[in-house]
């Protein structure tokens, strides 16, 4: 365990569900990340959150909706999603001072399929 | 445009063996650059992270070389094992900004057969 927890671990979703991907940190950081990972493609940065407000959102789809109620639990709501979003979904958190993010640390991901 | 490019984008090699994995970057400002292994359906862990001071750090049969100057990094794994199968992904992070925005490489995927 790398101190950053994702559930589920697997997940299949019809295109009219809503389902919710859930992320906890025990490390102690101030941050936290939500990224994709398709296929043959770099992680792409979803939302960040720092000190539990939203600072950077990049250009991600209505259909994902973050929370972060509180600075070790971060929420990623999915509804009406595309087959074109099935990949892997990766949390990540750190310590960010000044300018610097420190101890970045990555979960084990959801694996999302929609069909 | 911050980018980051690695090569190979794939690499077979036999247990034992030794390889090297390059990674260029344009990434300004630098802040640090760190290497990831990934296995399969799970999500990266760190190998080695350096500033722009350290030309190399290593970490067991993992070590990472950085020329500042030229904008290159390297990880060479030495004596490779079967569970070195990954994919390694190199991580700019750039010094602007407030939470240190990462620049991911596309990763290169190793494959190591008995």
């Amino acid at each position: 365990e790398t101190g950053v927890t994702q559930t589920p671990r697997h997940l299949v979703m019809g295109m009219t569900n809503k389902k919710s991907l859930k992320c906890e940190q025990h490390l102690g950081h101030n941050a936290m990340y939500w990224y994709k990972q398709s296929a043959k493609k770099p992680l792409e940065l979803m939302f960040v959150y720092s000190l539990e407000e939203r600072v950077e959102n990049n250009s991600v789809p209505s259909r994902f909706s973050p929370e972060c109620p509180n600075s070790s639990h971060l929420f990623l709501h999915l509804h009406t999603l595309q087959p074109e979003d099935s990949a892997l979904y990766l949390c990540a958190s750190s310590q960010t001072r000044g300018r610097g993010a420190y101890g970045y640390t990555f979960g084990s991901g959801t694996r999302l399929t929609v069909v | 445009k911050n980018q980051v490019e690695q090569s190979p984008q794939s690499l077979i090699i036999l247990e034992g063996k030794n390889c090297t994995l390059q990674c260029n970057y344009t990434v300004s400002p630098f802040s640090n650059l760190r290497w990831y292994k990934q296995d399969t359906g799970r999500g990266p862990v760190s190998l080695t992270i350096m500033t722009f001071s350290e030309n190399t750090k290593s970490n067991g049969r993992y070590t990472a070389t950085l020329d500042a100057d030229t904008k290159q990094s390297s990880l060479h794994i030495t004596a490779s094992q079967l569970s070195d199968s990954a994919s390694y992904i190199c991580v700019v992070t750039d010094g602007s900004g407030n939470t240190g925005k990462l620049i991911f490489g596309q990763g290169t995927t190793l494959q190591v057969k008995p």
